[in-house]
């Protein structure tokens, strides 16, 4: 296991297309979040899930926003109707469960909205 | 006022130097810090976390948490151009329960210079 990984890494899409992401953290770890960065900012917490269960939501995750984590291994993070202010690095990080000092961050996806 | 707040530089250090690189928080039921360095186009890795008052040393880093005045802070000792990168401090999101949901600070660019 290489550590976290995102796909795709770099994603353009037109304003008004839905577009998603894939994450798949280290194996064993039952903890996954996803955080967004936009440049000259620090990442933005939007979502996590404890195995399977999306524990919680960030106010930040519109309704055009969508993660899931089915069997507790891989999640998918979708985007509805893409709008321009969209455009950031999307960050996956996995944990164990408690052991966040030991979380590892995937490379990301940099979405850009045209 | 935001949770956690990096309002200094970019910082340019001669190689050699200490870097000294602050944040202020303002939830003082806050317990634990991060601080996660990240390279240009790269995901964050974490380099130091702190739970008590004081300081904690890590070979060239030191990180200090004065929770009576709510600030952060993390010293490169003997800096090296490699250090060059953007600094995000991290708190605990205020009302979080767990770690992995953070708040991050919008970062401090270090430049080391030969």
């Amino acid at each position: 296991d290489t550590g976290v990984s995102q796909d795709p890494r770099h994603k353009i899409t037109k304003r008004g297309q839905n577009v998603t992401f894939r994450c798949d953290p280290i194996s064993e770890h039952n903890r996954l979040y996803w955080y967004r960065q936009t440049l000259g900012q620090g990442p933005e917490f939007l979502t996590y899930f404890q195995n399977e269960a999306q524990l919680e939501k960030s106010r930040l995750l519109s309704d055009r926003f969508s993660a899931e984590r089915p069997k507790g291994s891989f999640s998918t993070l979708e985007i509805q109707r893409t709008e321009q202010g969209d455009s950031a690095m999307y960050l996956c990080a996995s944990s164990l469960l408690g052991r966040f000092t030991e979380a590892f961050f995937g490379q990301g996806t940099r979405l850009t909205v045209v | 006022q935001k949770e956690v707040e990096q309002n200094s530089g970019p910082l340019s250090v001669p190689e050699g130097a200490i870097a000294s690189l602050n944040c202020t928080y303002s939830d003082r039921g806050s317990q634990s810090f991060f601080w996660y360095r990240q390279y240009s186009g790269k995901s964050p890795e974490l380099i130091m976390f702190i739970y008590s008052n004081g300081d904690k040393e890590d070979g060239r880093f030191t990180a200090q948490l004065n929770k009576a005045s709510q600030y952060v802070s993390l010293l490169i000792r003997d800096s090296q151009p490699s250090d060059s990168a953007t600094y995000l401090c991290a708190g605990p999101n205020a009302g979080g329960t767990s770690y992995g949901k953070l708040t991050f600070g919008q970062g401090t660019i270090l430049t080391v210079h030969p």
